[in-house]
């Protein structure tokens, strides 16, 4: 059963730091793109990062490149989402998500919430 | 990186059909057939319905089906059923620059 616990959310000041992690079971980790989806408090899903299998290709939202790095160990089954200058947009669920071939999400966590507020 | 169009909410009679529509743009919707469709449920976590435009995923029933047309993908559930009430959500490729992009989502009452 493939299976995909996300932690490390939680509440955070404007321009704080948090270290998302992803773990992963059920399946051959290394042989999936794998990314970060938020859902903001109004409901909407927003996709934010990904990364592939050789973590040679790394993409970003425009709304948090050059704050976050996606990165993941292969070895460990592990994902991870560092956050920096976070900022009040950035309060939201976090899902790990594996990616299927055809840029579908195929396997969501059960999500971490992250509030930024002081 | 905007996001596609749907239509805050749509509705309908039990064993009736409804469509729910995804508009995006040429450099998105309009330029891959890698539209997907996610069904949330209150409190749960969204489930994919739908990929490459029309495909199912095994153990979605036939009820769901999903088309493009130009800028506008559509996801169309047929027979209604009262479990159908959810949030949609429609996602598509959209280049290597932005990858990936949401709709807004819709909200699917059963009358």
């Amino acid at each position: 059963e493939v299976q995909l616990v996300e932690s490390g959310g939680g509440l955070v000041e404007p321009g704080g730091s948090l270290r998302l992690s992803c773990e992963a079971s059920g399946f051959t980790f290394s042989y999936y793109t794998m990314n970060w989806v938020r859902q903001t408090p109004g409901g909407g899903l927003e996709w934010v990062s990904a990364i592939s299998t050789s973590t040679y290709h790394l993409y970003y939202a425009d709304s948090v490149k050059g704050r976050f790095t996606v990165s993941r160990d292969n070895a460990k089954n592990s994902l991870y989402l560092q956050m920096d200058s976070l900022g009040d947009d950035d309060t939201a669920v976090y899902y790990c998500v594996r990616g299927g071939l055809k840029f579908d999400f195929d396997f969501w966590g059960q999500g971490t919430p992250v509030t930024v507020s002081s | 990186q905007s996001a596609l169009t749907q239509p805050p909410s749509a509705s309908g009679s039990l064993g009736q059909s409804v469509t729910i529509s995804c508009t995006g743009t040429s450099s998105d919707v309009g330029a891959y057939n890698y539209v997907s469709w996610y069904q949330q449920h209150p409190g749960k976590v969204p489930k994919l319905l739908i990929s490459e435009v029309t495909k199912r995923p095994s153990g979605v029933p036939d009820r769901f089906s999903g088309s493009k047309s130009g800028n506008t993908a559509s996801l169309t559930v047929s027979g209604l059923q009262a479990e159908d009430e959810a949030d949609y959500y429609c996602s598509t490729y959209a280049g290597r620059d932005t990858y990936v992009v949401f709709g807004g989502g819709t909200k699917l009452t059963v009358l």
